[in-house]
């Protein structure tokens, strides 16, 4: 298992309202990307933050946002829920490799957000 | 953006034979190639991966190759046992600018679901 831990395991919340989900990234990894898994279908880059800043962005509207701390945690706040944001919210963990600007994703077990 | 295609959607083969997922990818700057298995209700595990300047990587049972020319890569899994069965998903890196390390984005494929036989 890696060391990336997130937060709640689920959450059941109701249109409109907002949310908060939590990712610890494994140590030593300063990057933490956020994706979106319908059911049956693959992770979508939701944003990915390192060092404190966003750094890129997916097809997702301003209502999704976050951020990162100085310890590297993360969060992802998703405002204004609409019944189409149930997912599975994935959260990975990486640090770049210097040689290729490349750095593996190790992924944490997800929050399971039902919207009703 | 990067767009990546994954065949099969389903999969069945008989335990002990050979299972093969390929994926295609559109953007010829993508660099990077790595492959999760995904078992239910879990979170996706990184099996293998590869990196452009290769064209081949294996791992005991699993292996993956890749034709940058094609813009195509497969995962080979031989002597498949019960335990392989799971949802598999490719992905395709592309990186940013070489200064802003950290920059990275994943963009998934579809998945296959893999059911071996026994």
């Amino acid at each position: 298992e890696t060391g990336v831990t997130q937060s709640p395991t689920h959450l059941i919340k109701t249109r409109g309202q907002q949310v908060t989900l939590r990712c610890s990234s494994q140590s030593g990894h300063n990057t933490v990307s956020w994706y979106q898994q319908a059911l049956g279908q693959g992770p979508q880059f939701i944003f990915q933050y390192y060092r404190e800043e966003e750094n890129g962005r997916g097809n997702f509207p301003p209502r999704f946002s976050g951020l990162q701390f100085p310890n590297y945690s993360s969060e992802l706040n998703v405002n204004a829920l609409e019944l189409d944001d149930s997912a599975l919210y994935l959260c990975a963990s990486s640090f770049p490799d210097w040689d290729l600007s490349v750095g593996t994703q190790y992924f944490g077990p997800g929050t399971r957000l039902t919207v009703l | 953006g990067e767009n990546v295609e994954q065949h099969p959607s389903t999969l069945s083969v008989q335990e002990g034979d050979s299972a093969v997922i390929k994926c295609t990818y559109s953007d010829s700057a993508s660099n990077y190639f790595p492959w999760y298995k995904q078992e239910l209700g879990k979170r996706p595990q990184l099996i293998i991966d590869i990196r452009s300047n290769v064209g081949e990587k294996k791992d005991q049972r699993i292996a993956v190759t890749l034709n940058k020319t094609a813009k195509h890569f497969s995962l080979h899994i031989t002597e498949t046992q019960p335990e392989d069965s799971a949802v598999y998903f490719c992905a395709a890196f592309i990186p940013f600018r070489i200064s802003n390390f950290g920059n990275e984005k994943l963009t998934f494929g579809t998945g296959t679901r893999l059911t071996i036989i026994p």
